[in-house]
C-alpha cells in the first residue's frame, strides 16, 4: 500500500514569490491536514480537509491556503513569500484517528 | 500558549532498560492522544494512541499511561534499541477534526 506522498521534496524560493505544494494521500483516505515544522515553533496544524471542504484551520495568516480536489489529493499554496515561512511541510491522511495519521516525507522548502 | 508539552528536550537510556517519555496538557476537553516517533528529514511516523476512556494501552515494546487528573500521559518504551533513537512527540487530538496539538518533542538517544 503506498504511503502519503508530497512533492517535490526540496524547494528554494525568492522571496515575494508564490509556491505550490502537493500531496497525495493513501488511497481510501478522505481526510488530509497540513503542517509547518521550524525549529522554534515545533509541528503547527496548518488546515485540514475532507471531501474538498476545509473543515479546520490553524493560526496562520491568508497568505497559505489549500484545497482539495474529488480524487483527495491536496494542494498548499503559500503566496507573497516571507523568510519565516522556510520550514518543513508535512500532510498526514487518515480513515480515522484510531489508526492514527500517516505522515508524508514533507517538502522542504527554503525561502532566500 | 502551549497547550501540549514535553519538558524534557533530551533523553539518554542504556539499550535494554526502560525509556520513559512525559507529556502534560492542559485542555481537560481533550480526548485523544497519540505518540510519533521521527527521525530527521523523515515525516512522523505513528506509534500508539489512547483514548480517554482508557488509562493504558500496550502495543508491543511500547506503553502508553493517561493519567487524567493530573492531565499527563506518558510513553514507556520496553525493552529500549538503539534503533529507538529519534524524536519523539506526543500529540492531541482534540474532536476528530485532523487537527493534532503537538508538543515540542523530546530527543531519545539508546545508548549500545
Amino acid at each position: 500500500k503506498a504511503g502519503v506522498t508530497q512533492t517535490p521534496r526540496y524547494l528554494i524560493k525568492t522571496r515575494g514569490q508564490q509556491v505550490t505544494l502537493s500531496c497525495s494521500p493513501i488511497s481510501g483516505h478522505r481526510s488530509v491536514s497540513w503542517y509547518q515544522q521550524t525549529p522554534g515553533q515545533g509541528l503547527q496544524f496548518l488546515f485540514e480537509y475532507f471531501s474538498e471542504t476545509q473543515r479546520n484551520k490553524g493560526n496562520f495568516p491568508g497568505r497559505f491556503s489549500g484545497r482539495q480536489f474529488s480524487n483527495s489529493r491536496s494542494e498548499m499554496n503559500v503566496s507573497t513569500l516571507e523568510l519565516g515561512d522556510s520550514a518543513l511541510y508535512l500532510c498526514a491522511s487518515s480513515t480515522s484517528r484510531i489508526y492514527g495519521y500517516t505522515f508524508g516525507s514533507g517538502t522542504r522548502l527554503t525561502v532566500v | 500558549d502551549q497547550q501540549v508539552k514535553q519538558n524534557s528536550p533530551s533523553l539518554s537510556v542504556q539499550e535494554g532498560r526502560i525509556s520513559i517519555l512525559n507529556c502534560d496538557y492542559t485542555n481537560s476537553m481533550f480526548d485523544y492522544f497519540l505518540w510519533y516517533k521521527k527521525y530527521p528529514a523523515e515525516g512522523p511516523t505513528f506509534l500508539i494512541s489512547i483514548s480517554s476512556i482508557k488509562d493504558k494501552n500496550e502495543d508491543g515494546r511500547f506503553t502508553v499511561f493517561l493519567n487524567k487528573s493530573a492531565k499527563h500521559l506518558s510513553l514507556h518504551i520496553v525493552p529500549s534499541q538503539p534503533g529507538d533513537s529519534a524524536v519523539y512527540f506526543c500529540a492531541a487530538d482534540p474532536g476528530n477534526t485532523g487537527k493534532l496539538i503537538f508538543g515540542q518533542g523530546t530527543t531519545l538517544q539508546v545508548k549500545p
